[in-house]
C-alpha cells in the first residue's frame, strides 16, 4: 500500500514564525504535491514537484515556499506565518503519468495565532 | 483559467441512489478525477474518467461528456458509510488538478 505521511496532524503558530510542515512518501513516486483545504474552496494546489530539487507554483504560491531534496520528502514553509494560513494543509503523490491516482496524506490542521 | 462546479450538500436515503453533478469550464483537459473523502479524513480515489462514456465500478459509477464539460458520480444501493464529501478533480496541462469545492452527502436511515 502507498503510505503518505505527514509530520503532524496538528499544529498552532504564532504569527510571523517560521513554519515546516514535511511529507514523505515510500513508493518512489516522481510527483508530490501540497494543496490547502477550506471550507467552501475545495482544495488549492500550492504547489508541486515533479523530480528532486524541481518545483512548480501551483494556484496559491504566495506566502509559502517548498523544498524537495530527496525523492521521498517535500517539504512545505511558511517564511512569515500569518492569520489567514490558518487551513488543512494535504500532501500528495503519485507516479510520473498524469493518469496516475493522487495518494494523500492524512492532512496537517496549522492555526495561526 | 478553471471553474469547476458541484452542489454544495446533498442529502439520500440509505439504498437509494444519488447523483453528484460536476461540471468544468478549464482550459486543458487531461482527465476527470472523483475522490471521495469522509470527515477528518485524506481524500481517496474513486474513478478517473479521460473518454466520454461511463465507467462502472461496483456500487460508483462516473460518467464524462467532454464536449458539454460535465460529469457525474453515480451511487447505488447506498450505505450510510458513504456519508462524506464528493470531490470533482480536473486535470490540466503539467500534471496539476484543479478541485471543485466538493459536494457533502449525507445519507440517512
Amino acid at each position: 500500500d502507498v503510505k503518505v505521511t505527514q509530520s503532524s496532524r496538528y499544529l498552532v503558530k504564532r504569527t510571523g514564525e517560521k513554519v515546516f510542515l514535511e511529507c514523505v512518501q515510500d513508493m518512489d513516486h516522481e510527483n508530490m504535491f501540497w494543496y490547502r483545504q477550506d471550507p467552501g474552496l475545495g482544495l488549492r494546489l500550492i504547489y508541486f514537484s515533479y523530480d528532486v530539487k524541481m518545483k512548480e507554483k501551483g494556484d496559491i504560491p504566495e506566502g509559502y515556499s517548498v523544498s524537495r531534496e530527496k525523492k521521498e520528502r517535500f517539504s512545505l514553509i511558511l517564511e512569515s506565518a500569518s492569520t489567514n494560513q490558518t487551513s488543512m494543509y494535504l500532501c500528495a503523490s503519485s507516479l510520473e503519468d498524469f493518469q496516475e491516482t493522487q495518494y494523500f496524506g492524512p492532512g496537517t490542521r496549522l492555526l495561526v495565532l | 483559467g478553471q471553474n469547476i462546479d458541484q452542489p454544495t450538500e446533498m442529502t439520500a436515503t440509505e439504498g437509494a441512489i444519488v447523483q453528484i453533478n460536476c461540471t468544468y469550464q478549464t482550459s486543458g483537459f487531461n482527465g476527470l478525477f472523483w475522490y471521495q473523502q469522509h470527515a477528518g479524513e485524506a481524500p481517496t480515489f474513486l474513478s478517473y474518467n479521460v473518454l466520454d462514456g461511463l465507467e462502472e465500478k461496483g456500487r460508483f459509477s462516473s460518467f464524462l461528456s467532454r464536449s458539454k464539460g460535465y460529469s457525474y458520480l453515480l451511487l447505488k444501493e447506498l450505505q450510510m458509510k458513504d456519508s462524506a464529501s464528493y470531490l470533482c478533480a480536473v486535470g490540466n496541462a503539467g500534471n496539476m488538478l484543479t478541485f471543485g469545492g466538493g459536494t457533502r452527502l449525507m445519507v440517512k436511515p
